[in-house]
């Protein structure tokens, strides 16, 4: 079976900081891994996804993550945080059961 | 591409009546739908799976005859909220996926509130 687990359900950082949203991954099979990225009272958008191939994923709005196998990570980053990336972010997980497994959302505040 | 149209983005209700909820994919056609409900600051619960032209697969616990899912189409899934109650208000996702059916693409949402 598969689980996601987020580390820290609040992150705050200072605006133009380093934004670092941890987040780890079980799984029996090679995973599709996801962040996404949820404004008040909005769906989710899809921030980045990794299926195969390079393990350093480029997203929108300069966000990026890697996958690591060896430590069943997929960490968000991004190097300078706006005032505009304040919202909920969700680390999500999906195997060939096509069930998306996603992780409790760890809520990002940006201070100015 | 891959957008997904959900409506009624808010809707307002009186105990007892049933509400519609409308997911559709825009500029692809989706084999595979998501309902999903999610809960004040808490993550996404799955619902019900639906493939076009078959029934929904309910996950546990999510009752059938009070979440009525119809995938009609390619382009279109339903969720029925039956004789709706105050403790059916939340928020209401779809996502839909393509040929790869690993990648969701997402609706905005739906705000059910029931007086």
């Amino acid at each position: 079976a598969q689980s996601v687990t987020q580390l820290g359900s609040h992150v705050s950082v200072s605006e133009g900081a380093l934004v670092l949203l941890r987040c780890n991954y079980s799984s029996s099979v090679p995973p599709y891994l996801f962040w996404y990225v949820q404004y008040p009272n909005q769906g989710l958008q899809l921030l980045l996804k990794y299926t195969t191939g390079a393990t350093l994923v480029k997203g929108i709005n300069g966000f990026e993550a890697e996958f690591k196998k060896s430590e069943t990570s997929f960490h968000l980053t991004k190097p300078s945080a706006h005032m505009s990336d304040a919202a909920e972010y969700f680390c999500a997980v999906s195997t060939g059961g096509f069930k998306t497994i996603f992780g409790a959302g760890t809520r990002l505040f940006v201070k100015a | 591409g891959a957008v997904v149209s959900q409506h009624p983005s808010r809707v307002i209700c009186k105990s007892g009546t049933s509400v519609k909820i409308e997911c559709r994919s825009l500029d692809f056609q989706a084999t595979t739908m998501f309902w999903y409900r999610q809960f004040p600051k808490q993550s996404l619960m799955l619902m019900a799976t639906s493939n076009e032209g078959s029934k929904a697969t309910y996950e546990q616990g999510v009752e059938k005859d009070k979440f009525l899912i119809n995938h009609a189409s390619l382009t279109l899934s339903t969720l029925t909220v039956t004789s709706a109650h105050p403790e059916d208000s939340s928020f209401y996702i779809c996502s839909a996926s393509g040929q790869d059916r690993n990648i969701q693409y997402f609706g905005a949402g739906t705000r059910l509130s029931v007086l």
